[in-house]
């Protein structure tokens, strides 16, 4: 079947490094891949979109790649801080009947 | 802008009660949503709509009902509640585009039911 999946729900590091996310996917060639954040008892928010034909697409201290030989995106926070601490979404689907897993918890130690 | 608009904040209900979550947007968006979230577990999709007049099904759609007779308003109705819709529930809206669009959620509504 059709699937989006990050590959871990945890993922802890220390301030100031960078923080690598994986979404992986297959039997599915996605137009574009989507990332958010979700802080506890809060709704997510958008952070960024990428196209497969873009390789990599930046916005301040985060990065976003998409390679269609691994089907795979990565996520990464550079300059990692205890703020970006949060979990961050990769939807399973971001058309029509749009479905999230549980995200990989982020947590960036002082 | 206000963007989607999530009522009540809490609620307490009492097992067998019924309650209709509200949810608006002023985005014009034809894209609608319910989510709920238990504690640590990610987003499950209740119902949801793509335009005025058209709703389906999600993962979890058991125990609620929803209409859109608007473009602006999704309420998420619960008609018996049971402990087990104790959850931390989302409104979402978005701009059709197959997937280039993003989503706007709602603050949240914390339902309890004892």
């Amino acid at each position: 079947s059709q699937k989006i999946e990050q590959n871990s729900e945890a993922l802890n590091i220390q301030e100031g490094k960078t923080a690598t996310l994986t979404c992986n996917y297959t039997n599915y060639s996605p137009a574009y891949l989507q990332w958010y954040r979700q802080d506890p008892g809060r709704g997510p928010v958008f952070l960024l979109l990428i196209r497969e034909n873009e390789k990599e697409k930046r916005k301040e201290r985060l990065k976003v790649t998409f390679d269609t030989t691994l089907k795979q995106s990565l996520f990464h926070i550079t300059a990692s801080q205890p703020a970006d601490s949060a979990t961050y979404l990769c939807p399973q689907k971001p058309i029509n009947d749009m479905r999230f897993g549980a995200g990989t918890r982020l947590t960036v130690k002082p | 802008n206000a963007g989607v608009t999530q009522t009540p904040k809490f609620r307490i209900l009492k097992i067998g009660q019924s309650m209709t979550l509200q949810c608006t947007q002023d985005m014009n968006h034809n894209y609608m949503y319910w989510y709920r979230q238990d504690p640590g577990m990610g987003l499950k999709l209740i119902y949801y709509s793509v335009g005025a007049g058209i709703t389906d099904k999600g993962e979890v759609p058991n125990g609620y009902n929803v209409s859109r007779s608007t473009t602006e308003d999704f309420p998420l109705r619960l008609e018996l509640a049971a402990p087990s819709q104790t959850s931390v529930y989302f409104c979402a809206s978005k701009a059709p585009g197959q997937g280039v669009t993003e989503a706007f959620f709602g603050q949240g509504t914390r339902l309890t039911v004892v």
